[in-house]
């Protein structure tokens, strides 16, 4: 079965140092990856996707994220975290037009 | 504007009662999808609509709820005989054709309390 899964319910990081959201995923044949970002009181936005080619996807607001076949992983960085990044992340996968959304991870940047 | 819009933006009801949600996708997205996200939760699958059929229903989580799309545009979420259990956020996003490779894009979402 199709699934996703983000093993962190929070991280926290200092403001100016990189962050990782973590993201694994099970899923048959090659996955279509996406990652969307929801600030406070606000809609989920969409950040960025891999589809195929180049493994180091680059996205919205300085974020990327890195897919890794053999881990099955599509990790989300950034080399310097800002406060205005403090939000929840949305991993997702889709395959045969059906799309499955991790739990999200709450991210903290501390000043 | 150009976005996905929601409205009410918050809906209080009492229990038993009927409501009703609309979403407004972008002009020209035949794929309009249906959420929710309770609080402490993802976000759940509802329902998928490609143009003003919805071959993916599964998410739906009981027969008091149930979804339209007219003209291939405007959706209604209708929820009957509400329960307390049903309060959360309801988010509709759209995408240009539901092919697995499109992103979506999000409205607001109603928030949705039952007393």
């Amino acid at each position: 079965a199709q699934s996703v899964a983000q093993p962190e319910d929070q991280v926290n990081v200092a403001e100016g140092n990189p962050l990782t959201v973590k993201c694994t995923y099970s899923v048959s044949g090659n996955p279509y990856l996406f990652w969307y970002v929801q600030y406070p009181n606000r809609g989920l936005q969409f950040l960025l996707k891999y589809i195929t080619g180049d493994n180091l996807v680059k996205g919205s607001y300085g974020f990327e994220a890195e897919f890794n076949k053999s881990q099955t992983s599509f990790h989300l960085k950034k080399p310097s975290a800002l406060v205005s990044d403090s939000a929840l992340y949305f991993c997702a996968v889709d395959r045969d037009d059906k799309i499955i959304f991790g739990k999200g991870t709450r991210l903290h940047i501390l000043p | 504007g150009a976005g996905v819009s929601q409205s009410p933006s918050n809906k209080v009801t009492e229990k038993g009662k009927d409501v009703e949600l609309r979403c407004d996708p972008i002009s020209g997205h035949t794929a309009l999808y249906w959420y929710r996200q309770s609080l402490g939760q993802g976000l759940e699958f509802l329902i998928y609509f490609q143009g003003n059929s919805a071959p993916d229903k599964s998410g739906l989580p009981s027969d008091r709820f149930s979804a339209e799309r007219t003209g291939g545009s405007v959706s209604t979420l209708t929820i009957q005989r509400t329960q307390q259990e049903d309060s959360a956020v309801y988010l509709c996003a759209s995408s240009m054709d539901g092919s697995s490779y499109n992103e979506q894009f999000f409205g607001p979402g109603t928030r949705l309390t039952v007393l």
